[in-house]
């Protein structure tokens, strides 16, 4: 069955970087394009980015545009997020989900970003 | 871009029914939508995307039959009938825009309350 792992959550500081990870199993994962989500502590989701199946397109959110980098590694069947310039108010549960021709799913269990100082 | 407006809560009894509503912003009427599920402490779930003539596509996975959708004008509807318990979560909508819909936006989420 499909299934996605997110890894690299944790406690960084402000203006710190922080790479995260989305294992991906279960599927061909060079054929899908896959986003990151976030979500504050009792907030609703945010968008953050997305990447095409090749990775030859990306996009962000205004609020990540220039810190974050969304990547992929269709050789490992990995995603991953880097976070730079941190800010307290990125702290969230970060999902990966896979971009499907009708809405996003499957998500991952999410990995939890704690920055503070 | 498009803004999606959802109420805060909801709520229904056992055995009911609920449709929760998603508004578009002005413009946007054209617009599908996508409902999701997220249940307490887990990872939200597609549910199914909706335009002005219904369900677009086919169901997320193991989304039984009591969930349906429908949509008039701005506003994306999301019914919910003979409720059980594990229907609790929270729901929220969303919607791509932009070039090649590269872009996703969701509502604010509604917190569904089975009583």
């Amino acid at each position: 069955q499909v299934q996605l792992v997110e890894s690299g959550g944790g406690v960084i500081q402000p203006g710190g970087s922080l790479t995260l990870s989305c294992a991906a199993s279960g599927f061909s994962f060079s054929s899908y394009g896959m986003h990151w989500v976030r979500q504050a502590p009792g907030k609703g989701l945010e968008w953050v980015a997305i990447i095409w199946f090749d990775g030859s397109n990306e996009n962000y959110a205004d609020s990540v545009k220039g810190r974050f980098t969304i990547s992929r590694d269709n050789s490992k069947d990995t995603l991953y997020l880097q976070m730079k310039s941190l800010r307290v108010d990125d702290t969230a549960v970060y999902y990966c989900a896979r971009a499907g021709s009708v809405g996003i799913g499957p998500w991952g269990q999410g990995t939890l970003v704690t920055v503070s100082s | 871009q498009p803004v999606l407006t959802q109420p805060p809560s909801a709520s229904a009894s056992l055995g009911a029914s609920v449709t929760l509503t998603c508004t578009l912003s002005s413009g946007y009427s054209n617009y599908k939508v996508d409902w999701y599920q997220q249940r307490p402490g887990k990872g939200p779930r597609f549910v199914m995307r909706v335009g002005t003539g219904g369900i677009v596509g086919s169901k997320g996975d193991d989304i039984p039959d009591r969930f349906s959708v429908s949509g008039s004008g701005l506003n994306r509807y999301l019914t919910i009938k003979n409720i059980q318990e594990e229907d609790e979560s929270d729901y929220y909508c969303g919607a791509d825009y932009g070039s090649g819909s590269n872009s996703v936006v969701f509502g604010g989420g509604t917190k569904l309350t089975v009583l």
